[in-house]
């Protein structure tokens, strides 16, 4: 069974909408952690936001919020008026157990986001 | 601001040849990963090392080995590369407390002929 899913491969939105990427995840762990990662076409993976299993408020940064509902196990990333240069691949990604030297993380699939004008 | 860097933005290897990819990390991190990314698969743990010499195996180790002499530094080895080995690969590096970001490198792309 997959840890992480993201069931949207492709998302279309226009400038200055909201938008909602779906992530949900699997754990039989108490303690852990999530991850949202944005990879431009250019390559590099950007770290965008982290929610602790818990933090009890919801993870925001600036445009980007977490939408962490821990009974239905499942960690939204959404974008407030999104840009054009938010254009990218979004990865969902998890750290299972408690905090510890060398714990990777396990990645989704991947939801593609283009915004237009 | 910390800086992963990758030996290559771009490699092209033939099949049975002994490929090195490079990582650096400049900030001091405990852990480092090589990840390898194919479309549609997002990314998959192949190694990680949280201190020097020390090396545990990811999902998809098969093929590949690594060495971390030096804390900085940590090396993915591919003794005999093959065609299903042509992919994106990307080195990340964090803080011993895996609460915190994984930084990543600009990625290599690898074609293997």
């Amino acid at each position: 069974a997959q840890k992480i899913t993201q069931t949207q491969p492709g998302m279309f939105v226009q400038e200055k909408e909201a938008v909602t990427l779906d992530c949900t995840y699997d754990t039989s762990d108490q303690s852990y952690g999530l991850f949202w990662y944005k990879q431009p076409s250019s390559g590099e993976m950007i770290f965008l936001i982290y929610q602790g299993s818990y933090d009890e408020q919801n993870a925001t940064e600036g445009r980007y919020s977490l939408n962490f509902q821990k009974a239905r196990k499942s960690a939204n990333l959404v974008i407030s008026a999104s840009q054009l240069g938010d254009s990218a691949m979004y990865f969902c990604a998890m750290r299972e157990g408690v905090r510890q030297a060398g714990t990777a993380l396990i990645f989704g699939k991947g939801t593609t986001l283009s915004v237009s004008s | 601001d910390v800086k992963v860097t990758q030996s290559s933005r771009y490699l092209v290897k033939r099949t049975g040849e002994k490929v090195f990819l490079e990582c650096v990390q400049d900030m001091d991190h405990e852990n480092m990963f090589w990840y390898r990314q194919d479309p549609g698969l997002g990314l998959r743990l192949i190694y990680f090392s949280y201190d020097v010499k020390m090396k545990e195996k990811g999902d998809i180790p098969e093929g590949y080995s690594v060495s971390r002499e030096k804390k900085e530094r940590f090396s993915l080895i591919l003794e005999s590369a093959s065609t299903n080995q042509t992919s994106m690969y990307l080195c990340a590096s964090s803080l011993w407390d895996s609460s915190y970001e994984q930084y990543f490198g600009p990625g290599t792309r690898l074609t293997v002929t």
